[in-house]
């Protein structure tokens, strides 16, 4: 059961264009993250939102975690080639051990073409 | 700084095979974190240790998977024998602070990942 589901899968769009990803789950977390991988490296940060209903700006990149920290959304304005890549998103959860756990969503591959 | 340092990059290697992925952690950081990557279950947590110490390796998805941490600065993932199914991206992460309980994990740094492909 995949706690994390982000949608859509694949977006392939052209530059210029504003695009969002999601990020939905059944469970309440902790914080959530987003990351972005472009191929043949690994995942980097972008963003760690932590309290219900928090919005964080970074660029032309808007994150929001949602009111009962169960979803979270991505908006990219104007997006850029260079904006490219599988962009995933990670909640932590403190599991039945009372340790904090991190679970990666299934991901979303974003295209930008010039 | 260097980062997380991964090899080898690529594995090719027959079934059967035993495969060993190495790790070097960014130095400072206590908590390493072993994933696998395939398109069709996305990036799944193996196994991660807080100072050395494996915390949680329900991931793992057999016995023919094991992981050690002799020490602070290096990290093994070995898969003996190996199968096709196998065939994924492995990357390993540090983190600078504990992920212990009542303690928030904090940021994951990934390494560039080893492509195994077992034939």
């Amino acid at each position: 059961t995949q706690l994390l589901e982000q949608s859509p899968q694949f977006l392939s769009i052209q530059e210029g264009e504003n695009l969002t990803v999601y990020c939905n789950s059944s469970s309440v977390f902790s914080s959530l993250q987003w990351y972005r991988q472009e191929p043949g490296e690994g995942p980097v940060l972008l963003v760690t939102v932590v309290t219900g209903g928090e919005v964080k700006k970074l660029k032309r990149l808007t994150f929001q975690f949602g009111d009962a920290r169960k979803d979270s959304s991505l908006h990219i304005t104007a997006a850029q080639p260079g904006d490219t890549g599988l962009y995933l998103c990670a909640g932590k959860l403190e599991d039945s051990g009372g340790y904090q756990k991190v679970t990666f969503g299934t991901g979303t591959k974003l295209q930008v073409i010039p | 700084d260097a980062g997380v340092i991964q090899s080898p990059r690529h594995e090719v290697t027959e079934m059967g095979q035993e495969v060993t992925l190495r790790c070097k952690p960014i130095s400072g950081h206590n908590s390493l974190f072993w994933y696998r990557q395939t398109m069709m279950r996305g990036l799944e947590l193996l196994i991660y240790f807080n100072n050395n110490v494996p915390i949680d390796d329900s991931g793992m998805p057999e016995d023919r998977f094991s992981a050690k941490m002799p020490n602070a600065s290096f990290s093994t993932l070995k898969i003996q024998p190996s199968e096709p199914r196998d065939s994924a991206v492995y990357f390993c992460a540090s983190s600078p602070r504990t992920s212990g309980r009542g303690m928030i994990a904090d940021t994951q740094y990934f390494g560039p990942g080893t492509r195994l492909t077992v034939l």
